[in-house]
């Protein structure tokens, strides 16, 4: 069974850009989270959906938002990106079964 | 803060002997979750233990839960260079896991 994958897997952005996060969850999962890892702040949990709605989110301003689609892959956006955005950005899928969270290689963010 | 909390901060140990970090949350949990990571790459997971279990095992992996002090523990049995990580206790509330900082384990060869 494929793990979960995200993409791109590095970005640069430049301040005041938007960016795109996409992750396809472990085939058959339904709920994919999000969350923000940085050397200052550790690892924190931005949100999670499933089936398509945000059913938790955690506290990032309004310039972090998500989406599911129905396949249960999830993209996750930035708008107006600060320097204080460059993390690493991971994604978890979760079985219905054992309530395991598998969390994919991350996407590499760096703001200039 | 519901937040994982691992003791000890670092560690080092020779190749062979065991290793062991805990973790402390606050409130209660659903479940509790162990990951490592490999130098900023993303999490693995390695145990999930549920509210209503004591201790579980994965090959070298032992994890203890201890709901009444609020804690979990990690022990790594012999040892390898490849364990050397960082490792994360992640408590659940609700659908969420909430992180500590790590404990780093540095297993010299």
């Amino acid at each position: 069974k494929a793990g979960v994958t995200q993409t791109p897997r590095y970005l640069i952005k430049t301040r005041g850009q938007q960016v795109t996060l996409s992750c396809s969850p472990i085939s058959g999962h339904r709920s994919v989270s999000w969350y923000q890892q940085t050397p200052g702040q550790g690892l924190q949990f931005l949100f999670e959906y499933f089936s398509e709605t945000q059913r938790n989110k955690g506290n990032f301003p309004g310039r972090f938002s998500g989406r599911q689609f129905s396949n249960s892959r999830s993209e996750m956006n930035v708008s107006t990106l600060e320097l204080g955005d460059s993390a690493l950005y991971l994604c978890a899928s979760r079985g219905q079964v054992y309530n395991e969270q598998f969390f994919g290689p991350g996407t590499r963010l760096t703001v200039l | 803060s519901q937040q994982g909390e691992e003791d000890p901060q670092a560690l080092s140990i020779q190749e062979g002997e065991n290793a062991t970090m805990n973790c402390s949350y606050k409130t209660s949990i659903n479940n509790l979750q162990w990951y490592r990571q490999n130098s900023g790459r993303g999490l693995v997971h390695l145990i999930l233990i549920r509210s209503n279990e004591r201790e579980k095992h994965s090959g070298r992996l032992r994890v203890t839960l201890d709901t009444s002090k609020k804690s979990s523990s990690l022990l790594i049995t012999a040892s390898r260079a490849a364990d050397t990580a960082s490792y994360f206790c992640a408590p659940e509330y609700g659908n969420k896991l909430v992180f500590g900082a790590g404990t780093i384990l540095r297993v010299k060869s």
